[in-house]
């Protein structure tokens, strides 16, 4: 069967500080990657998604970046991190389809101080 | 702008009553539209998915309805359960690569 794992689950990290996040799948070739952020209280916005080995897709301009050096490696980084940055990270995963629902990671709950 | 609204105010209801939830869209013509729970601290989990062409999609005790001319769509929890207490999440499938973008939920409250 298909996991998704996901880590650190907490992470408190002062601002200007480094951050790498990462995510990995098993059981599942060639899928469809993802990396949301939800703010306390909000919806969940996309910030990445990679169809691909090497291939990343920004939807929003941030402090992060993505990358994906393996089939079912997702990595989530930032050189300096800002106070904004704080929020729950989630990863998650789909087959390449349209019509099949999304698999999330446990969340990573990040907080900048 | 794309945008999806779903109730930010918490439903609260009664053991064993249906709840309905509502999620409405606009700018948007989805093909599919998608529902998801969510508990405190927990990445979301995939409930059903409908298509533009179906009306309505049934599990368990679970109904979805998919209304594309009012750009709306309601999940139903028949017989509601104290464990069905989460925030339940509308998602649209939103240009490729089955990118979803999702409403900011709705907290369901059931009481014993």
């Amino acid at each position: 069967s298909q996991t998704i794992h996901q880590w650190p689950a907490t992470l408190v990290q002062p601002v200007g500080s480094p951050l790498s996040l990462e995510c990995t799948v098993e059981g599942t070739s060639n899928p469809n990657l993802y990396w949301y952020r939800q703010a306390a209280g909000r919806g969940l916005q996309l910030l990445f998604y990679s169809v691909g080995i090497g291939q990343i897709s920004s939807e929003v301009p941030q402090n992060l970046s993505a990358s994906r050096p393996q089939d079912r490696q997702f990595i989530l980084s930032s050189k300096k991190l800002l106070l904004s940055d704080s929020g729950f990270y989630l990863c998650a995963w789909s087959v390449r389809r349209v019509n099949y629902g999304y698999t999330f990671g446990s969340g990573t709950r990040l907080t900048v101080v | 702008s794309q945008k999806i609204e779903q109730n930010s105010e918490a439903l609260n209801i009664q053991e064993g009553k249906t709840a309905t939830l509502t999620c409405n869209y606009t700018n948007y013509s989805p093909a599919y539209l998608q529902w998801y729970r969510q508990d405190p601290g927990r990445g979301p989990v995939f409930l059903l998915l409908i298509r533009e062409n179906e009306k309505e999609k049934r599990k368990e005790r679970l109904k979805v309805t998919f209304d594309t001319t009012l750009k709306q769509s309601l999940f139903h929890i028949t017989a509601s359960q104290p464990a069905d207490s989460a925030t339940y999440l509308c998602a649209l499938v939103s240009g490729g690569y089955n990118k979803l973008i999702f409403g900011a939920g709705t907290r369901l409250a059931v009481h014993p």
